[in-house]
């Protein structure tokens, strides 16, 4: 079946601007997790939602940072007032619910801020 | 907080040369582990992971790690590297108390040379 996938795949955007990125997760997935991946950093905790509700998050990094989740499936997570240090790859991945632990990755959005 | 420490940020191997990668993380509670990989211009994807049992877990590809709860270390091992496993590796660690939560390592980049 269909993986996690996630649009776009790249963004270029000014400093300033807002930007929204979207992740279609696994078909029956209730879980949904949003990572961002700096360079030569692991994996950062963003947001976790389970159906559509986030009862975590506290990984958000600033209030410029939102994420909704509608119909238990798609998800997009909007970055306000974009600034240089938001550049990164963000991943998303879903699970099964949110007590199963394997966790799968769609391909991330590589979003750069000039 | 927990967190995860990978010790090598770039290892680079000839081919049937063995292979160890480090993670140790900080947790005094129970906790599950993984190995994620990254392969060239590919998703994420899982290892191998620890939940309980016998401390050493094989996965796919001939990986296999063991968990040493006594010095909180999850290192990954490979007797015989090949260049297919030329990739990123992610150790991760979530905690039974907070089962969202998953901590990743900043990872290990492991080049094989043919």
């Amino acid at each position: 079946g269909a993986g996690v996938s996630q649009s776009p795949s790249n963004k270029v955007t000014e400093k300033g601007k807002d930007v929204e990125l979207r992740c279609d997760p696994i078909s029956g997935h209730t879980a949904l997790y949003w990572y961002r991946q700096s360079l030569g950093q692991g994996l950062e905790f963003l947001i976790y939602f389970q159906g559509n509700s986030a009862p975590d998050k506290s990984g958000l990094p600033s209030d410029r940072f939102s994420a909704e989740r509608t119909g238990g499936s798609v998800s997009t997570l909007t970055i306000q007032r974009t600034q240089q240090e938001d550049s990164a790859v963000y991943l998303c991945a879903s699970s099964l619910n949110g007590n199963s632990y394997e966790q799968y990755f769609g391909p991330g959005t590589r979003l750069t801020v000039t | 907080a927990q967190s995860v420490s990978q010790h090598n940020h770039h290892v680079i191997l000839s081919e049937a040369a063995s292979l160890e990668l480090g993670c140790n993380y900080s947790y005094g509670g129970t906790v599950n582990l993984f190995w994620y990989v990254q392969y060239p211009g590919q998703h994420l994807q899982l290892l191998l992971k620890y939940f309980s049992g016998d401390p050493l877990v094989k996965g796919i590809k001939g990986f296999e790690a063991e968990f040493i709860k006594s010095k909180f270390s999850f290192n990954l091992r490979k007797p015989s590297v090949q260049w297919s496993d030329t990739a990123e590796y992610f150790c991760a660690v979530n905690a039974l108390s907070r089962i969202n939560d998953m901590r990743f390592g900043a990872g290990t980049r492991l080049t094989v040379k043919p």
